[in-house]
């Protein structure tokens, strides 16, 4: 079973759409960190956010934000207003004890904004 | 953030011969480096973690006597491809994490490997 799990294989949406990708998260640790990266067509993967267990707090960086639920153990990303420079494959990451203290991502999801 | 480089970012060479890739943390030092390998169209695999003057620690399925990783500095780390394949082609990419940082990893931007 996969340890980090985002359902949407591909997404696509017009330029201004509002778009969220999924992230659904495994572990029994009570400590833990969740991650978002984005790996645009140069492939190098850009950090976008780092969340502990602790903080449920959701998150807003400019047209970006996120949404922690510890109950349904999710990590939600939604990107508003977005733009063709957001097209890209989008990973979720998990840190935890379980794992090692190793990353554990999850498949991606490519999501692709037409102008 | 942290900056991570990797050299080179391509490189295309013979069935047989052997492929050193370097990552280096630029503005921190880094304490554990990490390795993935990425196909096509899919997610990152862990290869293997180092810290920094100790033997790596491979993940299962890895050959370490094939993927040599060397992290003889804090801001240094080696993985060096022996007789490479063509089944070794791949996108590899290094990560580093420094005290720092935290828990947060910092990727460099990936050398793409093309065994002829």
């Amino acid at each position: 079973a996969q340890k980090v799990t985002q359902a949407q294989t591909e997404i696509s949406v017009v330029e201004k759409e509002d778009v969220t990708l999924d992230c659904v998260y495994e572990t029994r640790d009570t400590t833990y960190y969740l991650f978002w990266y984005k790996q645009p067509p140069s492939g190098e993967l850009v950090f976008l956010i780092r969340r502990n267990s602790f903080d449920e707090q959701n998150e807003i960086s400019g047209r970006y934000s996120w949404n922690f639920q510890k109950s349904t153990s999710s990590f939600n990303f939604t990107i508003t207003a977005s733009q063709v420079v957001d097209s890209a494959v989008y990973f979720c990451a998990l840190r935890a004890p379980d794992y090692g203290q190793n990353f554990v991502f999850g498949p991606g999801t490519r999501l692709s904004v037409l102008p | 953030g942290a900056v991570v480089s990797q050299h080179p970012s391509r490189v295309i060479c013979k069935s047989g011969t052997s492929v050193k890739i370097e990552c280096r943390s630029l503005d921190f030092q880094a304490t554990t480096m990490f390795w993935y390998r990425q196909f096509p169209k899919q997610s990152l695999m862990l290869m293997a973690t180092s810290n920094e003057g100790s033997k790596a620690t491979y993940e299962q399925g890895v050959e370490k006597d094939k993927f040599l990783i060397n992290h003889a500095s804090l801001t240094l780390s080696t993985l060096t491809v022996t007789s490479a394949h063509p089944e070794d082609s791949s996108f590899y990419i290094c990560s580093a994490r420094g005290v720092r940082e935290g828990d947060t990893q910092y990727f460099g931007p990936g050398t793409r490997l093309t065994v002829l």
